[in-house]
């Protein structure tokens, strides 16, 4: 069984659309992440959810909208997309927020930007 | 804000060698947590072994072990009678203590090859 799951997996799309990345966790947990690999595989927080709340958000564009419709689901939204939003998109979840929380990651969606 | 370095781009070794991945990093705080993540070829990240700042001991997971010297601000992994299956990206993270839902800061990371 998924622990935590992404769709697609694979995203290639044209400057300027919107797409959106699904979320899904079945581990029960309270906590939902997103994080971005750039192509130097430099990997960094972008969003953090608690129970649907959003605790963390770490500058990250206005075009960039996570939306979490339960505490199993985090989804990230991206309107007008751009050249420099190509990376691989990690969605984690962990059991609770507090730094002692395993986090568990998905496969990643790789994200390209013609 | 915490940060986390890992000086080593790439590294090499023999299968069934041991090899070392340094990590360091600069925090204020007093408690917190450190990891190592791997990332093989199929991208998945996986967690290899972590250390609480406040526990003196090492933390050990079967052929993975850290060397943590919290005065140095230092956490490598050592890997013993490496593997095929060891080549990967590794990634050091470190996450805080202080309140809320806490973000792993992430390394550069260390892309090991492991020869057959």
């Amino acid at each position: 069984d998924t622990a935590v799951s992404q769709t697609p997996k694979y995203l290639v799309t044209q400057m300027g659309n919107d797409k959106s990345i699904k979320c899904e966790q079945n581990l029960g947990h309270d906590t939902m992440y997103w994080y971005k690999q750039d192509s130097k595989k430099f990997l960094k927080i972008m969003f953090s959810y608690n129970n649907k709340e959003l605790i963390i958000n770490e500058t990250v564009p206005n075009r960039f909208s996570p939306k979490s419709p339960d505490k199993a689901h985090l989804n990230l939204h991206i309107n007008s997309l751009e050249l420099g939003d190509s990376a691989v998109y990690f969605c984690a979840s962990s059991r609770g927020q507090g730094a002692y929380n395993e986090q568990f990651f998905g496969p990643g969606t790789r994200l390209t930007v013609l | 804000a915490q940060t986390v370095t890992q000086s080593q781009p790439e590294m090499s070794v023999q299968e069934a060698e041991t090899v070392t991945l340094s990590c360091t990093y600069d925090t204020s705080e007093s408690n917190y947590y450190l990891f190592w993540y791997k990332q093989p070829p199929s991208r998945q990240m996986i967690l290899v072994i972590r250390q609480e700042a406040y526990k003196q001991q090492n933390a050990t997971e079967n052929r993975f072990s850290v060397n943590f010297q919290k005065a140095a601000k230092s956490f490598s992994l050592k890997i013993s009678d490496s593997q095929l299956g060891d080549t990967a990206m590794y990634f050091c993270a470190f996450t805080g203590s202080r309140g809320g839902s806490e973000k792993l800061v992430f390394g550069k990371g260390t892309k090991l090859t492991v020869n057959p």
